[in-house]
């Protein structure tokens, strides 16, 4: 079965980054884009960012031009999305979900990992 | 930028009850409009796609419709399991998803 298992919650410092991984298994890792998301604390769904993973390629909300880079390894099926310069309003809840273009749905999420931002 | 807003958002029914949650786009997005569930402390889950196909594996209990700019999601006899946010997402402009704020449905 698809799974999305994603790395464990962060605590980063202000200025910092944090990078997280996302390991697919279950289906043909090449063969669907991997999206990010986020959810800040009582707040909507955000989308970040997605990336290829036949080729790499990658697409940024304009929010995170800069900031956010998306890389993968095709030998392990993960991405890995990092983002850079982070402040308080980074504190979320981060989310990869695959893409089906089928359904033009994220068909398949991971579990989240917490990234807090503090002093 | 497209927006999308949803109503209401949050709302308490007994099982049983049928539950309608409406999604708006700030322009038209055809049928892309896709509805998940997420529950605390577990992966989002996709129910609906292009506005009203039911994802694989989902209960025949939820429904979606809509075309344009407005769409709902109904769960026809809500179970003790549905307890949930329940968010709408625009795909219409793909890459750039759009997701709408979320309707938490609480259980009586």
């Amino acid at each position: 079965q698809v799974q999305l298992v994603q790395s464990g919650a962060e605590v980063k410092k202000p200025g910092a980054s944090v990078k997280i991984s996302c390991k697919a298994s279950g289906y043909t890792f090449i063969s669907y884009y991997m999206y990010w998301v986020r959810q800040a604390p009582g707040q909507g769904l955000e989308w970040l960012g997605r990336i290829n993973p036949r080729d790499g390629a990658t697409s940024n909300a304009q929010n995170f031009q800069g900031r956010l880079t998306m890389t993968r390894d095709t030998s392990t099926s993960t991405v890995y999305m990092e983002l850079s310069r982070l402040g308080s309003e980074d504190t979320a809840v981060y989310y990869c979900a695959r893409y089906s273009s089928s359904s033009g749905a994220l068909d398949y999420w991971g579990q989240g990992s917490l990234v807090t931002v503090s002093s | 930028d497209i927006q999308m807003t949803q109503s209401p958002s949050s709302l308490s029914a007994s099982v049983g009850d049928r539950v309608t949650i409406t999604c708006r786009a700030s322009q038209s997005i055809r049928s892309y409009v896709n509805w998940y569930q997420h529950q605390p402390g577990k992966a989002p889950k996709l129910l609906i796609y292009a506005a009203s196909i039911l994802q694989s594996g989902v209960p025949s209990r939820f429904n979606g419709s809509g075309f344009g700019t407005d769409f709902t999601l109904t769960i026809s006899s809500l179970q003790a399991e549905d307890s949930a946010i329940y968010f709408c997402q625009q795909s219409n402009y793909a890459p750039f998803f759009t997701f709408g704020p979320g309707t938490k449905v609480d259980i009586k």
